[in-house]
């Protein structure tokens, strides 16, 4: 297992326009994390997923953003028309869910969306 | 609702020597468990050490070590023999039901 991957991991998009991030979790890993991180700030929850199902949204994620797992596997974020405000670092991560022992979260590299 | 406080925008140490970066929290829930991560400027979140709440005893991994003082709600990271790799962003974080919150973060830097 090559741990969380994310793509693309850079991504400069027109304001307007729609974009769409995806996120392999660690196999056996049945629960997913989107964060979004602006420049000098902690992460920020957007959202999280059991296995398929979404069980928690941020405020922070307008109508404009849409997440899905749709076999409990990868997931995909996607953000339409994108405002200048949404440039950000958007991290996935993922856990194990019941296992005490491994109670932390394993992050992935991020992607990073600059848009003009 | 978790609250994390971190309350050093950014600090710095000479190499080889001892660093304390301070985090507090707030949670009305008894069972619970903190983190540190590090960030380094590839910007991948890597653990750097976990403490669950309901142990006293502060946790270690090699170089780093917490102070947990669960009545103050306190969480400081203590890294010993600072190294150059040492140099990035710090977050502490809570997790209660699965549910992760970050401080705002501290950037060290490590001089040589």
């Amino acid at each position: 297992d090559t741990g969380v991957s994310q793509d693309p991991r850079h991504k400069i998009t027109k304001r307007g326009q729609n974009v769409t991030f995806r996120c392999d979790p660690i196999s056996e890993h049945n629960r997913l994390y989107w964060y979004r991180q602006t420049l000098g700030q902690g992460p920020e929850f957007l959202t999280y997923f059991q296995n398929e199902a979404q069980l928690e949204k941020s405020r922070l994620l307008s109508d404009r953003f849409s997440a899905e797992r749709p076999k409990g596997s990868f997931s995909t974020l996607e953000i339409q028309r994108t405002e200048q405000g949404d440039s950000a670092m958007y991290l996935c991560a993922s856990s194990l869910v019941g296992n005490p022992s491994n109670y932390g979260y394993t992050f992935g590299s991020g992607t990073r969306l600059t848009v003009v | 609702a978790q609250t994390v406080t971190q309350s050093q925008p950014e600090m710095s140490v000479q190499e080889a020597e001892t660093v304390t970066l301070s985090c507090t929290y707030d949670t009305s829930e008894s069972n619970y468990y903190l983190f540190w991560y590090k960030q380094p400027p590839s910007r991948q979140m890597i653990l750097v050490i976990r403490q669950e709440a309901y142990k006293q005893q502060n946790a270690t991994e090699n170089r780093f070590s917490v102070n947990f003082q669960k009545a103050a709600k306190s969480f400081s990271l203590k890294i010993s023999d600072s190294q150059l790799g040492d140099t990035a962003m710090y977050f502490c974080a809570s997790v209660y039901n699965n549910d992760m919150r970050f401080g705002a973060g501290t950037r060290l830097t490590v001089k040589p």
